[in-house]
């Protein structure tokens, strides 16, 4: 079956811009995880939904951060006033159990 | 506070070769330990993961020893190939801690 997938996979912006990024889950699971990857180290955690509700969002940076899953599915990170310490790779989980996550391809997002 | 410290940072083999790649956890709370490649321009793929009830457990060439006392598990790759060429991440998890610890990836090639 179809995998998580994320749009855009490339994002390109300017400092003081906003961005939306789209977490599109796997069918049927419940878990939707949101993670930054910097260049050279392990994915960091930032935020975790179960359902429609974020049940922890203590790994996000500050409150420029933003991520919402109103109908328990398609999940959206939004950053605000975007700076250019921000540029990473941000991945999306999702899973079924409390354990197996499986990630997207990500969003590379660039902040000029 | 580094929750799970990985080595080697990089790693050569030759094709045939033993790959081994170790990691030490801090947080007994963990109960969960699973491997994740990634190739490049590529989200984490599972490849494999172990809980601490069982001391090792092995799928095809992918072998991860688990020393539960240590608190230390490591992954093993037999007759490793170029196309085994990727990061490893090792990452843990536990209790009500959902969340992902990665350490921070080991880049492993393997020459033909």
């Amino acid at each position: 079956g179809a995998g998580v997938s994320q749009t855009p996979s490339n994002k390109v912006t300017e400092k003081g811009k906003y961005v939306e990024l789209r977490c599109d889950p796997i069918s049927g699971h419940t878990a939707l995880y949101w993670y930054r990857q910097s260049l050279g180290q392990g994915p960091e955690f930032l935020i975790y939904f179960q359902g429609t509700g974020a049940a922890d969002d203590s790994g996000l940076p500050n409150d420029r951060f933003f991520a919402v899953r109103p109908e328990g599915s398609v999940s959206t990170l939004k950053i605000q006033r975007t700076e250019r310490g921000d540029s990473a790779v941000y991945l999306c989980a999702s899973s079924y159990d409390s354990d197996t996550q499986y990630f997207g391809p990500g969003t590379r997002l660039t902040v000029l | 506070q580094q929750q799970v410290k990985q080595s080697p940072q990089s790693l050569i083999v030759q094709k045939g070769g033993i790959s081994i790649i170790n990691c030490a956890y801090e947080n007994t709370a963990f109960d969960y330990f699973p491997w994740y490649q990634q190739f490049p321009g590529k989200g984490p793929a599972l490849l494999i993961a172990i809980r601490p009830d069982v001391s090792e457990k092995k799928e095809g060439r992918f072998t991860i020893s688990f020393n539960k006392s240590a608190k230390q598990f490591s992954l093993h790759i037999m007759d490793s190939q170029p196309g085994d060429s990727a990061t490893y991440f090792c990452a843990a998890t536990g209790g009500s801690n959902y969340k992902l610890t990665f350490g921070k990836g080991t880049l492993l090639t393997v020459n033909p």
